[in-house]
């Protein structure tokens, strides 16, 4: 099972907008509505940002978004604030023997 | 509030295995499915296998089997994740995370194993 492609890099000013794409195949990203991301800044562990493609956990800003279409699935963060500057990684469910399937993660700079 | 409080760090030599601990609290083992994520020193995310609760048994991910073994000991609401024969590419830092249906939603704060001889 291949990774999950990611653009290595996006930016913003600050109030700005960025949107991370996160393209599979039909038998993960197309095939099911699975798809997460997580926030992972410099040392620490991962933190889950969206769920189930569009869903947000309680605490996460509104500012995150999600979306998919066919086998991309993206991730929007509006009002770009110095905090929201760290690595990026999406995941896909393909099938009862890849759970999950990370993207190559895109590292996200606020200018 | 699920916490999940990891071993510390490992050094050992090609060949050896290593037992990562991932400790629980605010819940108890039995009601979360535990997962185990890689992160190669500045590279993405890798997930090893963990609990399916569908069929009751652990999965692990194709490039592991055989190598890899997740336990847990619900008398001390501990995860385990052994890897042997270890080589310099498991170099990593190793992460238990709990699954929610497939998301994974709380993260220990990750166990770097160092494989060097």
């Amino acid at each position: 099972q291949s990774a999950l492609t990611q653009p290595p890099s996006a930016s913003g000013s600050p109030g700005q907008s960025v949107t991370i794409s996160c393209t599979g195949t039909s038998s993960d990203v197309g095939g099911y509505n699975y798809v997460s991301w997580y926030q992972q800044h410099p040392g620490k562990a991962p933190k889950l940002m969206i769920y189930e493609v569009s869903k947000r956990p309680s605490g996460v800003p509104d500012r995150f978004s999600g979306s998919k279409s066919g086998n991309t699935a993206s991730l929007t963060v509006s009002g770009l604030q110095a905090e929201d500057e760290a690595d990026y990684y999406c995941s896909s469910y393909a099938g009862s023997n890849n759970r999950y399937v990370f993207g190559t993660g895109t590292k996200v700079t606020v200018l | 509030q699920v916490q999940l409080v990891q071993s510390g760090a490992e050094v050992k030599k090609p060949g050896a295995s290593v037992k990562v601990s991932c400790k629980v609290s605010g819940y108890t083992l039995t009601e979360l499915s535990m997962h185990w994520v890689r992160q190669a020193p500045g590279k993405g995310l890798e997930w090893m296998g963990g609990f399916d609760p569908e069929d009751g048994e652990t999965i692990y991910a194709q490039k592991f089997q055989g190598r890899v073994t997740m336990t847990e000991d619900t008398s001390t609401d501990t995860a385990y994740m052994e890897l042997s024969s270890l080589r310099s590419e498991d170099t990593a830092v190793y992460y238990c995370a709990t699954d929610n249906w497939n998301y994974l939603v709380y993260w220990g704060q990750g166990t770097l194993v160092t494989v060097s001889s």
